[in-house]
């Protein structure tokens, strides 16, 4: 079957570094997405994997292990508008359906 | 500005009563889509639709129905068929290749009166 974890809740300080990690099982692979929702809003793209190794992108990076079925994105230099639920997403097959895990509360504290 | 729009912000259903969300987007993508987000859970795809005149059941299509006669429109209906229709409702679009990101609108909160 197909299926995405992700920790539902997590806690850090501001200007800090926080990992936030997705693990999946899909028969197939065709890259995984991250996307940033802040409450009652729409979810916004953050990064999208493919390949092995780390994508970086400003103050956010993604990594992607396919073998291990793992990514994770990073935040540095954490700020309060960081607080938001971050949410894994695999495309199905080529129709681009998506299959999201339920998403990570982030907490960013004074 | 290319975008979707999803409206009303706020909709009310009563008991018995059907109800149209409205999708609309000037980005002149192929693939749209619907998903239904409950507090605590992931997004759950409801329909979609990867060429005009042609849908797809999502996972959880039971008590929705959807039509897409133009490319830029892609209405949900919730029936009264859907008994816990209360959610967060959003609206997708993408080029149609799998490697581009989808689009969101900005969702409609369903409420029972």
């Amino acid at each position: 079957g197909q299926n995405i974890d992700q920790p539902t809740e997590m806690t850090a300080t501001e200007g800090a570094i926080v990992q936030i990690n997705c693990t999946y099982q899909t028969s197939g692979f065709n890259g995984l997405f991250w996307y940033q929702q802040h409450a009652g809003e729409a979810p916004t793209f953050l990064s999208y994997n493919v390949l092995d190794g780390l994508e970086e992108k400003g103050r956010f990076s993604s990594f992607l292990s396919r073998s291990k079925g793992y990514s994770y994105l990073l935040l540095k230099e954490l700020q309060m508008k960081d607080s938001a639920s971050y949410l894994c997403a695999v495309p199905l097959d080529a129709t681009n359906k998506l299959i999201f895990g339920t998403g990570t509360l982030l907490a960013v504290q004074p | 500005d290319g975008g979707i729009t999803q409206s009303p912000k706020y909709l009310f259903r009563k008991e018995g009563q059907n109800v149209t969300l409205s999708c609309e987007q000037n980005l002149n993508h192929d693939a749209m889509y619907w998903y239904r987000q409950d507090p605590g859970q992931g997004l759950r795809l409801i329909y979609y639709s990867q060429i005009v005149n042609d849908f797809q059941k999502g996972d959880i299509a039971e008590g929705y129905s959807v039509s897409r006669e133009k490319k830029e429109s892609f209405p949900l209906t919730v029936t009264s068929a859907q008994k816990n229709p209360t959610a967060f409702y959003l609206c997708a679009s993408n080029p149609g290749q799998r490697n581009q990101p989808q689009h969101f609108g900005d969702g409609t909160r369903l409420s029972i009166l």
